[in-house]
């Protein structure tokens, strides 16, 4: 069974501070698929990164970085010089093969961001 | 533009009927999902489809239906056997799931 951890329920910055958001996975596939989705207030999942298990290349984007390291099962997200902008929940995810052959994609419970202006 | 369209956005359900959620896709994707969302519980996958005229049950499907007779559209029904029903309950679709899904905007069900 696949699993995504987030540890941080909530984290509160001071804006124009430095974020890192956490994410902790199980699984026992060798090829699989980690994911950001960032939530808004208004509801809807944006998609932020798609990172393959055989890429352990860091990826910067803007302000947003992320992560990747085998080793500790983690793929972190670290949010540069934070935004009010970037205040919402965060999930991080997993893809993976389930019994029947399909592929199968396990969330985290999210990391709400609060960023104070 | 495409995207995924999900209708109502609000839905208010007496107990003991059912309701049905429309979602529809214009992005020519074959995979499509349907997750509910409680707080503190992240995103539980209901039923997802890989192709047209099939499709699997997720981690928590009682007490729902889906249909899937057409690439674009994978409507979810709530049926009086589901004893929690009221949740935000999201739409997805994909290439394959290995790909970024996108979603839609979401319904919110809620139970009077």
């Amino acid at each position: 069974a696949q699993k995504v951890t987030q540890a941080q329920t909530e984290i509160s910055v001071v804006e124009k501070e430095d974020v890192t958001l956490d994410c902790v996975y199980e699984t026992r596939d060798t090829t699989y698929y980690l994911f950001w989705y960032k939530q808004p207030p208004s509801g809807e999942l944006v998609f932020l990164i798609r990172r393959n298990s055989f890429d352990e290349q860091n990826e910067i984007s803007g302000r947003y970085s992320w992560n990747f390291q085998k080793s500790t099962s983690s793929f972190n997200f670290t949010i540069t010089a934070s935004q009010v902008v970037d205040s919402a929940v965060y999930f991080c995810a997993l893809s993976g093969l389930t019994s029947g052959g399909y592929q199968k994609v396990t969330f985290g419970i999210g990391t709400k961001l609060q960023v104070i202006p | 533009d495409g995207g995924i369209t999900q209708s109502p956005k609000y839905l208010f359900r007496k107990e003991g009927q059912n309701v049905t959620l429309s979602c529809e896709q214009n992005l020519n994707h074959d995979a499509m999902y349907w997750y509910r969302q409680d707080p503190g519980q992240g995103l539980r996958l209901i039923y997802y489809s890989q192709i047209v005229n099939d499709f699997q049950k997720g981690d928590i499907a009682e007490g729902y239906s889906v249909s899937r007779e057409k690439k674009e559209s994978f409507p979810l029904t709530v049926t009086s056997a589901q004893k929690n029903p009221t949740a935000f309950y999201l739409c997805a679709s994909s290439m394959a799931s290995n790909y970024g899904y996108t979603f839609g905007s979401g319904t919110r069900l809620t139970v009077v």
